[in-house]
């Protein structure tokens, strides 16, 4: 099977412009995490997506958004980018079993300049 | 407040040597623990991972530990190998944390350095 697959891999924004990601999960599986990694906070937990609806969300403002389509497909959203956004953004894809475990994708590069 | 802490940032051990990795935790409704390892530009790899209802799981070179009364898990990879320099996150899950299936609480991180 395909792993998650991300696009882009790397982007550059400009203070005050928004973005959007995009995240292919592993086929069958429907539920979709994101998260945000910096260097000062490890890896913290976005929100997480199951069959279209957002189930669970981290502690992050509302100018972080994403959405899910009926092919599990996922895409995140950051409107009025700030210089604190740049990160590496991980999607993850699950079968939303007990067990937790989580399959990551390769992450998108942003930097806010 | 950090549910999920890796207080050591860096380790460095010797090849053929054994390498514990620690994790601490503070809520006991997590199910299960993870370890990931990360290498740069890559997202995180699933490594192993244990069930709170046991206190050993093995993998070949790859073991967990959990120890439920101190909240504390470890990881040891025997022997170490120089491949297996990388970012190691260990990450808790809990089934009914926030009424829903539990995301992953990860913790910020260790990075292992093994030397030939």
């Amino acid at each position: 099977k395909a792993g998650v697959t991300q696009t882009p891999r790397y982007l550059i924004k400009t203070r005050g412009q928004q973005v959007t990601l995009s995240c292919s999960p592993i086929s069958g599986h429907r539920s979709v995490s994101w998260y945000q990694q910096t260097p000062g906070q490890g890896l913290q937990f976005l929100f997480e997506y199951f069959s279209e609806t957002q189930r669970n969300k981290g502690n992050f403002p509302g100018r972080f958004s994403g959405r899910q389509f009926s092919n599990s497909r996922s895409e995140m959203n950051v409107s009025t980018l700030e210089l604190g956004d740049s990160a590496l953004y991980l999607c993850a894809s699950s079968l939303a079993d007990r067990s937790g475990k989580e399959y990551f994708g390769p992450g998108t590069r942003l930097t806010v300049t | 407040d950090q549910q999920v802490k890796q207080n050591s940032p860096s380790l460095s051990v010797q090849e053929g040597r054994i390498s514990i990795l620690n994790c601490d935790y503070t809520n006991s409704m997590f199910d299960y623990f993870l370890w990931y390892k990360k290498y740069p530009a890559e997202g995180p790899t699933f490594l192993i991972s244990i069930s709170s209802i046991k206190d050993k799981n093995e993998d070949g070179r790859f073991t967990v530990f959990l120890n439920k009364s101190a909240k504390h898990l470890s990881l040891h990879i025997v022997p170490s190998q120089p491949g297996d320099s990388a970012v190691y996150f260990c990450a808790a899950s809990g089934w009914n944390y926030g009424g829903s299936q539990g995301n992953l609480i990860f913790g910020k991180g260790t990075k292992l350095s093994v030397k030939p």
